[in-house]
């Protein structure tokens, strides 16, 4: 079936602009993560939704960031007045508690430039 | 909480032969599961082994197997018979069972299998 989606898959952005990047999970799969990858570093977790819980945004860098997801099904992040260290790619990923190893399927990413 | 230590920033390795990613992790949590993802330049994130903190064997998944040695706090990755699709940076992740199942990243193994 098909994998988790995201677009777009390159953004480029002028320094203070708004972005706004789309992610459409695996149907059927309630929770929904939100990370960030610098160059050269490791993911860093963003935001995670699960089912009609309240989010958990403990890893939002700043108030700039903000997520939501809209009947449990496409989230969108959103980057207010971005600056030059958001630049990363922004990667989404979904899973399903029913699955022993809740491994967690990743979407292609969006590459985010901000110039 | 969590940490994972990824030492090595890269390794090199002769095909067919076997090569191991070394992992460590840092958490006070009795509950957690221990991933390994692969990231080849096209930048999709491909999961490929699990291990449970429970599990009393090591996991294994195909040519991937996961030497886990839970009082040392080491999650390793072997590749056996290394072909060079295996070219990639390979990401150790660590999850907290009940902490919304978000990943924690290390920074990641750049490995190159030559001929």
């Amino acid at each position: 079936g098909a994998g988790v989606s995201q677009s777009p898959s390159n953004k480029v952005t002028e320094k203070g602009k708004d972005v706004e990047l789309r992610c459409d999970p695996i149907s059927g799969h309630t929770a929904l993560y939100w990370y960030r990858q610098s160059l050269g570093q490791g993911l860093e977790f963003l935001i995670y939704f699960q089912g009609n819980s309240a989010p958990d945004k403990s890893g939002l860098p700043s108030d700039r960031f903000s997520a939501e997801r809209t009947g449990g099904s496409v989230s969108t992040l959103t980057i207010q007045r971005t600056q030059q260290e958001d630049s990363a790619v922004y990667l989404c990923a979904s899973s399903s508690f029913g699955d022993s190893t809740y491994e967690q399927y990743f979407g292609p990413g969006t590459r985010l430039t901000v110039t | 909480a969590q940490k994972i230590t990824q030492t090595q920033p890269g390794m090199f390795v002769q095909e067919k032969e076997a090569v191991t990613l070394d992992c460590t992790y840092d958490t006070s949590d009795q509950s957690y599961g221990l991933f390994w993802y692969k990231q080849p330049s096209s930048g999709e994130m491909i999961f490929l082994i699990y291990q449970g903190s429970y599990d009393e064997q090591n996991a294994t998944e195909g040519r991937y197997s996961l030497n886990f040695q839970k009082a040392r706090k080491s999650a390793n990755l072997v590749i056996s018979a290394s072909q060079l699709g295996d070219s990639a940076m390979y990401f150790c992740a660590m999850e907290v069972t009940g902490g919304g199942n978000k990943l924690t990243f290390g920074t990641g193994t750049q490995l190159k299998v030559e001929l």
